[in-house]
């Protein structure tokens, strides 16, 4: 079965720095997605993203948050000054259509913030 | 907006045993997907089972399968035969089919722990 493919698989990085978490979707999928999951705690959705642009986003994707597709095969998540709450597993996914049935999960990228 | 519950924090079964997981819902939308995920200690994310809205048939894979009641907006899961391999964190997710929009979004619920006793 195709993967979505996350790197890196774990991430440490100092309060205030900058962090750009990669995925590689699906090759003939056309609709992107960001989730994270704090430890011990539910998978929230971050943003989804289509056609170039982002089409959804939830309060907790703020301006520290950006994302890019900056290439036909790359998407990526950035954190432009990471806080010790951002720590978390981030998680990309995909899909082939806006209401396909099925969503393919990345392995998670988990961020450690120290 | 949509809220997805899962009143089990944890639970346990006997391998070889059967287990029901549960989760409700609350919505007022009538076209929606439900989702059961699935994720080991590796943390992957994997799909279990999914349930049309409009479908009053119960879907069944496997080992696995739902007791979905859309009235009153009950969504369970049955492991029948449980494996130690089944052992993991079970998500209940919630995803709208409506509107014209072009995302994914779903809504997750807290999750249950399964641990599976040889």
């Amino acid at each position: 079965e195709p993967e979505v493919t996350q790197t890196p698989s774990h991430q440490v990085t100092q309060m205030g720095q900058e962090v750009i978490l990669r995925c590689v979707p699906i090759s003939n999928h056309l609709y992107f997605y960001w989730y994270r999951q704090i430890l011990g705690q539910k998978v929230e959705f971050l943003v989804s993203f289509y056609n170039n642009e982002i089409s959804e986003k939830s309060e907790i994707f703020d301006d520290q948050f950006s994302v890019e597709r900056p290439d036909g095969s790359n998407f990526t998540l950035k954190i432009r000054s990471t806080k010790l709450e951002d720590s978390a597993m981030y998680f990309c996914a995909s899909s082939e259509r806006a209401k396909h049935e099925k969503l393919f999960f990345g392995s998670g990228t988990q961020l450690s913030v120290l | 907006a949509q809220t997805v519950t899962q009143s089990q924090p944890e639970m346990s079964v006997q391998e070889a045993e059967t287990v029901t997981l549960s989760c409700t819902y609350d919505t007022s939308e009538s076209d929606y997907y439900l989702f059961w995920y699935k994720q080991p200690p590796s943390r992957q994310m994997i799909l279990v089972i999914r349930q049309e809205a409009y479908k009053q048939q119960n879907a069944t894979e496997n080992r696995f399968s739902v007791n979905f009641q859309k009235a009153a907006k009950s969504f369970s899961l049955k492991i029948s035969d449980s494996q130690l391999g089944d052992a993991a964190m079970y998500f209940c997710a919630y995803r709208s089919n409506q509107g014209g929009g072009s995302n994914y979004k779903l809504t997750f619920g807290k999750g249950t722990l399964l641990t599976v006793n040889p």
